[in-house]
């Protein structure tokens, strides 16, 4: 099914660990976001690109890194897991036309703990 | 920058109740403006949209108005079931402006039979 597939669904991290969570669209949609989910806090974004070979920063980019090397994949790594890192990671797409917008297609989400 | 407010949840309503999430935006320009559910467990998913002043979104029962003088798009529904308990986000963009979009923090909605 088309749509926007997140890897893995659930990790455990050891504070200091570092690792790649995936996302990959086939909708061929131009942007793509990377968003953290804490309770009582909604969706704060970290990174978001609006094509191959470009991406920017969020509001809460720290620890992060991202690349976008193809239309499709997005992946976010965590450069060294602390225990704040700790939370529901959601990738999305959409496209981009000129006079309107379409919404974020979501994935299903990546659960981390850092321990 | 852009923000978006959402009215403070909980929101507790019993069955056949009539449903209103109020959402206020700041934005430059004229964003297209979303609401989304997201049920336990799951992710996001897009509920409805409009794009310019004056649309109507309507979705599964949901409608929303854009409402460019006071800068709003509540959600509305007229009947709430059980099944609509979720969590509901009012988002701005994305556009060709900006590739990414913003978020209200949401408001948890719980229907009682």
């Amino acid at each position: 099914n088309a749509g926007v597939t997140q890897t893995p669904k659930f990790q455990v991290l050891k504070t200091g660990q570092s690792m790649t969570l995936q996302c990959a669209q086939d909708m061929n949609h131009e942007y793509m976001s990377w968003y953290r989910q804490d309770p009582g806090m909604g969706l704060r974004l970290i990174h978001y690109s609006v094509g191959a070979g470009i991406t920017d920063q969020g509001e809460v980019p720290n620890g992060y890194n991202v690349s976008r090397s193809t239309t499709e994949d997005f992946p976010l790594r965590l450069l060294s897991a602390a225990p704040s890192q700790t939370s529901v990671y959601f990738c999305a797409s959409s496209y981009s036309r000129t006079g309107g917008s379409y919404g974020y297609t979501f994935g299903s989400g990546t659960r981390l703990t850092v321990v | 920058g852009d923000s978006v407010t959402q009215m403070e949840g909980p929101v507790t309503l019993s069955e056949e109740a009539f449903l209103t999430i109020n959402c206020t935006y700041t934005a430059t320009g004229y964003p297209s403006l979303f609401w989304y559910v997201q049920y336990p467990g799951e992710g996001l998913q897009l509920l409805l949209k409009a794009t310019k002043a004056d649309d109507k979104g309507s979705n599964k029962g949901f409608e929303a108005t854009y409402r460019k003088e006071t800068t709003s798009f509540h959600l509305e529904k007229g009947s709430v079931q059980v099944s609509d308990s979720a969590v509901y986000f009012c988002a701005l963009g994305p556009n060709t402006n900006a590739g990414k979009s913003t978020f209200g923090d949401g408001t948890t909605l719980t229907v009682k039979p």
